[in-house]
């Protein structure tokens, strides 16, 4: 399967531990996203990646927030000190930029985090 | 964080009936997409509509790029039961390379009755 891989699939932790999830994009793609996505709404953009710059994070990525993607390959998205309204599934998606032209964006099957 | 508006926000039919859900947003958008997700999986793309007033077709599912670049509809005709699932507009500003972040909709839940 070449599609982008995320681990773990479900994660549970107790308020106040750190957690750190892992993408896997298609490897020909040099864009990386990660969404945040509670029950019920629709995914929310949370930071993008080319090769390995971060270009945008957005408000919802507080401070205890930080994403990674060291290589321009696979990224890790860590969250320090959880707190229960961190519980949500993580998306992460990967898309293929070159001049002005996107390739629409191929999301994993998400990280499920459950902070209790 | 910004959402766009999409209605019906859920649909109970019979297998073999025809859908249609729309999106709406107060700002423009170069693209729009429609993703459908299961329950515990990832968005899947169904469709990429790249300019104002395109209709594209896949299989069963047709869908349109407003005229006004403000909106999008989705149709599936002759429904089946594996349907089922929500369906999220996605919409797209990629202005210069500055940035492809995709902002999406409410979702519309669809429910096929055999």
């Amino acid at each position: 399967d070449t599609g982008v891989s995320q681990d773990p699939r479900h994660k549970i932790t107790k308020r106040g531990q750190n957690v750190t999830f892992r993408c896997d994009p298609i490897s020909e793609h040099n864009r990386l996203y990660w969404y945040r996505q509670t029950l019920g709404q629709g995914p929310e953009f949370l930071t993008y990646f080319q090769n390995e710059a971060q270009l945008e994070k957005s408000r919802l990525l507080s401070d205890r927030f930080s994403a990674e993607r060291p290589k321009g390959s696979f990224s890790t998205l860590e969250i320090q000190r959880t707190e229960q309204g961190d519980s949500a599934m993580y998306l992460c998606a990967s898309s293929f930029r070159v001049g002005v032209y996107n390739s629409p964006l191929h999301f994993g099957n998400g990280t499920r985090l459950t902070v209790t | 964080g910004q959402q766009l508006n999409q209605s019906p926000q859920s649909m109970f039919i019979q297998e073999g009936e025809d859908v249609s859900m729309n999106c709406t947003s107060s700002s423009i958008f170069n693209t729009w997409l429609w993703y459908k997700q299961d329950p515990g999986e990832g968005p899947v793309l169904l469709i990429a509509l790249y300019k104002a007033g395109e209709l594209t077709s896949n299989g069963r599912l047709t869908a349109q790029f407003g005229i006004t670049r403000k909106d999008s509809f989705l149709n599936i005709s002759a429904s089946i039961p594996s349907d089922v699932g929500i369906y999220f507009c996605a919409g797209q500003w990629d202005y210069g390379g500055a940035t492809n972040k995709l902002i999406f909709g409410t979702g519309t839940l669809l429910a096929v009755q055999p």
